[in-house]
Order: structure tokens, then sequence, then C-alpha cells
């Protein structure tokens, strides 16, 4: 069975700052993809960014990078420099077998002026 | 534009009335999936589709029935809907070709109600 586990309590960063979002996984799969989605207080699911099990290099979109730590079974969100827009809850998804997805329970994120 | 499409958006029901929540995507995309969000649960899957007229269970089918007739549609159906699947429910699809490499695109979310 897949697990995701996403431990912070809500988190309040200040505006222009870094922040870090955990993640730990287990799986016994070797082939795995790591996805991370934005759901703001409207309640769309956005998606953010991929990690694949294989990828040797960390992903990066944008404001967006992904610390993935293969041998820890970690997939760390970090985003730079928070803005107002970023406050919003963060879900950590493992992908396995034939697409399906595997969600953590989430962080909420609130960004403070 | 790309996009999934659920409706209704909003459906306060009650015990025991059939209803169907549908799903649509425009992007030729081989998966559709259904999952339903519990606070403090994440997202849940409850049914999902390789094609058309191939469907597979997912964590938690209990209560709901699927179909997959066309490409582009996937309706979810509770047949006989009880309080415990009072949540929000997300329809999302991808294209299926690059099996666990391949990003989901939501809909929009439909929050239902049961009374």
């Amino acid at each position: 069975a897949q697990k995701i586990t996403q431990t912070q309590p809500g988190m309040f960063v200040q505006e222009k700052e870094a922040v870090t979002l955990d993640c730990t996984y287990d799986t016994s799969d070797q082939s795995y993809g790591l996805f991370w989605y934005k759901q703001p207080s409207s309640g769309e699911m956005i998606f953010l960014i991929y990690q694949g099990s294989y990828d040797e290099q960390n992903a990066t979109e944008g404001r967006y990078s992904l610390n993935f730590q293969k041998a820890r079974k970690s997939a760390n969100l970090v985003i730079s420099a928070s803005q107002l827009g970023d406050s919003a809850m963060y879900f950590c998804a493992l992908s396995y077998g034939n697409n399906r997805l595997a969600f953590g329970k989430g962080n909420q994120v609130v960004v403070i002026p | 534009e790309a996009q999934v499409t659920q409706n209704p958006r909003y459906l306060i029901t009650v015990t025991g009335k059939k209803l169907t929540v549908t799903c649509s995507q425009n992007m030729n995309h081989e998966y559709m999936s259904w999952y339903r969000q519990d606070p403090g649960l994440g997202l849940r899957q409850i049914y999902y589709s390789m094609n058309v007229e191939v469907t597979d269970k997912g964590d938690v089918p209990e209560g709901y029935k699927v179909s997959r007739k066309e490409k582009r549609n996937f309706p979810l159906i509770l047949e006989s809907p009880s309080p415990n699947q009072t949540s929000l429910y997300f329809c999302a699809s991808s294209p299926g070709t690059g099996g666990y490499t391949d990003t989901q695109y939501f809909g929009p979310g439909t929050r239902l109600t049961v009374l």
C-alpha cells in the first residue's frame, strides 16, 4: 500500500520569505511519481510540480522547487518569495501503477503581509 | 480552453434519492478518475477508468457506480445516497499514456450534502 505523510500543523509565513512543506512517502514500487497540488480557499486543485522516481535532478517550476531525497523517501516542496496568493492548502501525492494517485492530508499555509 | 467540467457544482439532496454527478473533459484524455475529499483525510480515489468501457475500483468505491461509454464523459452515480457520502467530489483526467508520470487535471469540484 502507498502512504503519504504530511504532518506539519498550519503554517504562517511572512510575505517574501521562503517556506518548506514536508512530505514523506512509503511505497514498495520502484517506479513512481511525486506531485504537489495547491488548493486555495475557492476549492479547485491546481497542479504545481512533478518529480519522477528516476529523475536525478530536483524539479523546479518558477517559484516552486521539489527537494527530492529518494533514500529518505522525502519530497518536500519549497516555495520561494511567498506571496499573499500562496495562502492555500497544499497536497503531496504519489503516483503509482496505472496513474493512480495517493494523497497526503495536506498542509495549510497562510502568508502574512 | 482545455478543461474538466463537473455538474452540478453544489447539490443538496435527501437520503435514498438517486443522483448523478457529470464529468466531462475536452482534452481527449484516456484516463479519468473520481475522488472524494473529506476534512483531515485528503483526497481518496473512488473509481477510475483507463479507457472507454474500462473501469476499476479505487480505495473507497462502496455506494458509488460509474460508467465510461464515451471517452470524454465519466459520470458518478449514487443510487441510494446516505449522509456519510456528504463530501467534496473531484473528477480528474490525464492523457493515460505515461503511466505514473502523467499529470492529472482536476475539475472544479462538486459539493454534495446528503440530509
